[in-house]
């Protein structure tokens, strides 16, 4: 069972354009949601996260949107540039204490185009 | 900033062999860590996850005896695939918690190649 569904697998942007991934999740005693980009050969890296007590929260150019009532949250990439063509991945986890794994979405390749 | 540094970042070892991977928290103490596998255009899956002083917590579905995982420190948990085959090729990649500031934190993934 997909506790995390992300959509889409694949996107492709414009520089300059305007990137949005989103994911939905089922378990409601998730309570920490991180964005991670992943390039090829490498490890995830952390972009941005997010808590429930929140409905936005922005960084730079990236900013996730958070709907508590439609279990559902964003990541928005803005003035997308090249360097940002990498694998993004949604998760969740019920603890943001470290004790409990990661459930992470399917991913997002994204590529951006000049 | 808090680090989690893996090794080897790629290995190739023979059919029947063992290899080990190390993960090591720098700069920061990890009571937990956990192990991902990551097959080519996949997500991570978790395979386990590792407990300072403890017995690991197996993911359903993985072996335990060929997988195996010792936390024996606060900054080292170590996986050791045993009598590994050309199906157990793919990308390992290990993480730990060093706090709210920094969030999950990924070490940078060892790539095993079974011939």
């Amino acid at each position: 069972q997909q506790q995390v569904k992300q959509s889409p697998q694949s996107l492709i942007v414009q520089k300059g354009g305007i990137s949005i991934i989103n994911c939905a999740y089922e378990n409601t005693a998730f309570d920490y949601f991180p964005w991670y980009q992943q390039f090829p050969g490498k490890g995830p890296a952390l972009l941005i996260a997010i808590r429930p007590d929140v409905s936005e929260k922005k960084e730079g150019r990236f900013t996730i949107s958070f709907n508590k009532s439609a279990k559902q949250f964003s990541l928005h990439i803005m003035d997308s540039q090249p360097g940002d063509s990498a694998t993004y991945f949604c998760a969740a986890t019920p603890g943001g204490a470290g004790s409990y794994q990661l459930t992470f979405g399917k991913g997002t390749k994204l590529s951006v185009i000049p | 900033g808090a680090v989690v540094s893996q090794h080897p970042s790629w290995v190739i070892c023979k059919s029947g062999t063992s290899v080990k991977i190390e993960c090591r928290s720098l700069d920061f103490q990890a009571t937990t860590m956990f192990w991902y596998r990551q097959f080519p255009k996949q997500s991570l899956m978790l395979m386990a996850t590792s407990n300072e002083g403890s017995k690991a917590t197996y993911e359903q579905g993985v072996e335990k005896d060929k997988f195996l995982i010792n936390h024996a420190s606060l900054t080292l948990s170590t996986l050791t695939v045993t009598s590994a085959h050309p199906e157990d090729s793919s990308f390992y990649i290990c993480s730990a918690w060093p706090g709210d500031n920094y969030g999950y934190t990924f070490g940078s993934g060892t790539r095993l190649t079974v011939v």
